[in-house]
């Protein structure tokens, strides 16, 4: 029962261009969405986030979209850069449960 | 200056042994997690706790006790290890402010049961 669903477990993309990730999740309860990047060996280490009264959130070459009718959410990073290679997980929550359930991740590669 | 750290970092043990991981964080968090990534890398929620008292358990064995003697502190303690307790067990923080909710992890424990 995965509430939470990342179905590319890897992307390749080239150098400055745009990369794209993408989240489904289940649970209508979900109303807080978060992005997580992972290195080898590391913790999780948070990206960004976004409410469920948003469509939208920017930081940066990071955006995240929410499409609640669709339970879908994509982390689009622009411009793609070396360092951006790692593991991306996203994760929900329903606000005061203390309860996040995680994607499984995927892993993107920005090649130079 | 470490937010949230884990220790010890690797853990090699014989089945069947009692083994501790602890975690603290210095950011002054009220709710702290611990969370298992399995061999297939599914990060899974155990445990929760806010403020020093126990919210989420997540149908983990009752073999794994969480203890929090502060807010600072979130110890894990495995009784009795098994094999498929094998795994990356992450500590993490957090704090709710202006409607944001951000999890701080640390390291990892790379735990491996023989």
């Amino acid at each position: 029962d995965q509430q939470v669903k990342q179905n590319s477990p890897s992307l390749s993309v080239q150098e400055g261009r745009i990369s794209i990730l993408n989240c489904d999740y289940t649970n209508s309860m979900f109303d807080y969405f978060l992005w997580y990047k992972k290195y080898p060996a590391e913790g999780p280490t948070f990206l960004i986030s976004i409410s469920s009264i948003k469509d939208k959130n920017e930081d940066g070459r990071f955006t995240v979209f929410l499409n609640k009718s669709a339970k879908h959410l994509s982390l689009h990073i622009v411009p793609s850069q070396p360092g951006d290679s790692a593991v991306y997980f996203c994760a929900a929550t329903a606000s005061g449960t203390y309860k996040y359930i995680f994607g499984t991740g995927t892993r993107l590669k920005v090649l130079a | 200056d470490t937010a949230v750290s884990q220790t010890p970092k690797y853990l090699v043990t014989q089945m069947g042994n009692d083994k501790s991981i602890k975690c603290e964080q210095n950011l002054g968090h009220d709710t702290m997690y611990w969370y298992k990534q399995d061999s297939k890398k599914f990060l899974k929620i155990m445990f929760s706790y806010n403020n020093k008292e126990l919210i989420i358990n997540e149908t983990v064995p009752n073999r794994f006790s969480p203890k929090s003697p502060d807010k600072a502190h979130l110890n894990l303690h495995i009784n009795s290890l098994e094999l498929g307790d094998s795994a990356v067990y992450f500590c993490a923080s957090s704090q709710w402010t202006s409607g944001r909710e951000t999890q701080y992890f640390g390291p990892g424990t790379r735990l491996l049961v023989l």
